[in-house]
């Protein structure tokens, strides 16, 4: 079986600090991790994904994403928050129940506020 | 393209009530699905499919019905709206990858209320 946990379910940073959201995964096998970023009033938009290869992965805007498998994380970060960059943001896993059919586990999202 | 569109936006029933939320996909994708997105609880999976014609059941597919008759086109219906079901409604597609995971794509969501 497969989950995703997202520490904190508020984040607030000041404009121009470093942006860290948390997420630790569980999988039964290689995980699939997926950052989604949610406007207010709008749908899901792809961050970035890790499948295979580099852990580091870059994404839209500016974020980044390390997996770390003896740490079972994937933390999202950005070095310069913008105001821009307020929004919900969900980690996603992938799950293999009920076959290969590109099913998503998501985690319970990180609101993200940016103080100016 | 469109990418993925829902119809409605907004959406007020009474308790009882049914109703039939459409999504749209031009990408000619195999996978479609429904989630409901509530406070707290993250984005949970109701009904999915993989293609025309079949279906299956997600993590809280009780109180929903689907159905994909054209590929382009996932239904979702409510026979008895309840107050519980009061959420935002996701619509998602993808086609699986070959050696790659293809990431889902989102609809703009309906926003649902049952009073």
């Amino acid at each position: 079986a497969q989950s995703v946990t997202q520490l904190g379910s508020h984040v607030s940073v000041s404009e121009g600090a470093l942006v860290l959201l948390r997420c630790n995964y569980s999988s039964s096998v290689p995980p699939y991790l997926f950052w989604y970023v949610q406007y207010p009033n709008q749908g899901l938009q792809l961050l970035l994904k890790y499948t295979t290869g580099a852990t580091l992965v870059k994404g839209i805007n500016g974020f980044e994403a390390e997996f770390k498998k003896s740490e079972t994380s994937f933390h999202l970060t950005k070095p310069s928050a913008h105001m821009s960059d307020a929004a919900e943001y969900f980690c996603a896993v992938r799950t293999t129940q009920g076959g290969a059919t590109n099913k998503l586990i998501f985690g319970t999202g990180t609101l993200l506020a940016v103080q100016p | 393209n469109a990418g993925v569109t829902q119809t409605p936006k907004f959406r007020v029933l009474k308790t009882g009530q049914s109703m039939t939320l459409l999504c749209a996909q031009d990408m000619n994708h195999e996978y479609m699905y429904w989630y409901r997105q509530d406070p707290g609880m993250g984005l949970r999976l109701i009904h999915y499919s993989v293609g025309e014609g079949t279906t299956a059941k997600g993590e809280v597919p009780d109180g929903y019905n689907v159905s994909r008759l054209k590929k382009q086109n996932f239904l979702l219906g409510l026979e008895s709206a309840a107050p519980s079901q009061t959420s935002v409604y996701f619509c998602a597609s993808v086609t699986p990858g070959r050696g790659s995971y293809n990431e889902q794509f989102f609809g703009p969501g309906t926003r649902l209320t049952v009073l």
